[in-house]
């Protein structure tokens, strides 16, 4: 059985902390770790997409990290703001098919 | 809009009764997958199409559910019997294949109540 591990489960911030995620997943037959960004009514929205060890993706505040080798990879927010609450979601995708396993979520929530 | 799209988005039914639920990819997209959502927990993977062919389901999804995506195009879930436990958000996606691994796109899910 695929475990994907996220943590903290829930995260309470102020306007302008940074602040970071941890999703573990298995370390043997990787071939790809997504993360995604979740905001109340809407549909999940693709964040990043990593596939190397060592692959470190940015987009505007939003940074990730990958580590293949141990299984893990950490989601950094900086200066996060109020639009940033969200359920962030990591999902594992092995070598030997097509599916996404997703972890559970990190529920942000940035008060101003 | 070329986004991927669910029908219903709500949906109430009494225990026993059959339900179906429609999803409509990005028109491109040759693979499609769908998904449950219960609180607190992340997607729960069902099951997965490449064009019409169903390439895996969950061993966890009881025989009650069948999907089918006829012409490799739109999709359908059907749950029979539903049970109070099968409430829940049924999150459909959908994504290219090609070199590496491409993003899925979400739609915004059916919300299923058994009462």
């Amino acid at each position: 059985i695929l475990n994907v591990e996220q943590s903290p489960q829930s995260l309470h911030v102020q306007e302008g902390d940074s602040t970071n995620f941890t999703c573990s997943f298995p370390s043997s037959n990787f071939y790809a770790l997504h993360w995604y960004r979740w905001e109340t009514a809407k549909s999940p929205e693709a964040l990043f997409v990593m596939t190397l060890n060592g692959d470190e993706k940015k987009k505007g505040r939003i940074s990730a990290t990958l580590n293949t080798k141990e299984g893990y990879s950490y989601l950094y927010i900086k200066g996060s703001q109020p639009e940033d609450s969200a359920t962030y979601l990591c999902a594992f995708k092995d070598n030997q098919g097509g599916k996404l396993i997703f972890g559970q979520g990190t529920e942000l929530s940035v008060k101003p | 809009d070329t986004g991927v799209s669910q029908d219903p988005r709500h949906k109430i039914t009494k225990r026993g009764q059959n339900v179906t639920f429609r999803c409509d990819p990005i028109s491109e997209h040759n693979r499609l997958y769908w998904y449950r959502q219960t609180l607190g927990q992340g997607p729960e993977f069902l099951t997965y199409f490449q064009n019409e062919a169903q390439l895996e389901k969950s061993r966890l999804l009881s025989d009650r559910f069948s999907a089918e995506r006829p012409k490799g195009s739109f999709s359908t879930l059907e749950i029979q019997r539903t049970e109070q436990g099968d409430s829940a958000m049924y999150l459909c996606a959908s994504s290219r294949t090609g070199q590496g691994s491409t993003e899925a796109f979400f739609g915004q899910g059916t919300r299923l109540t058994v009462v």
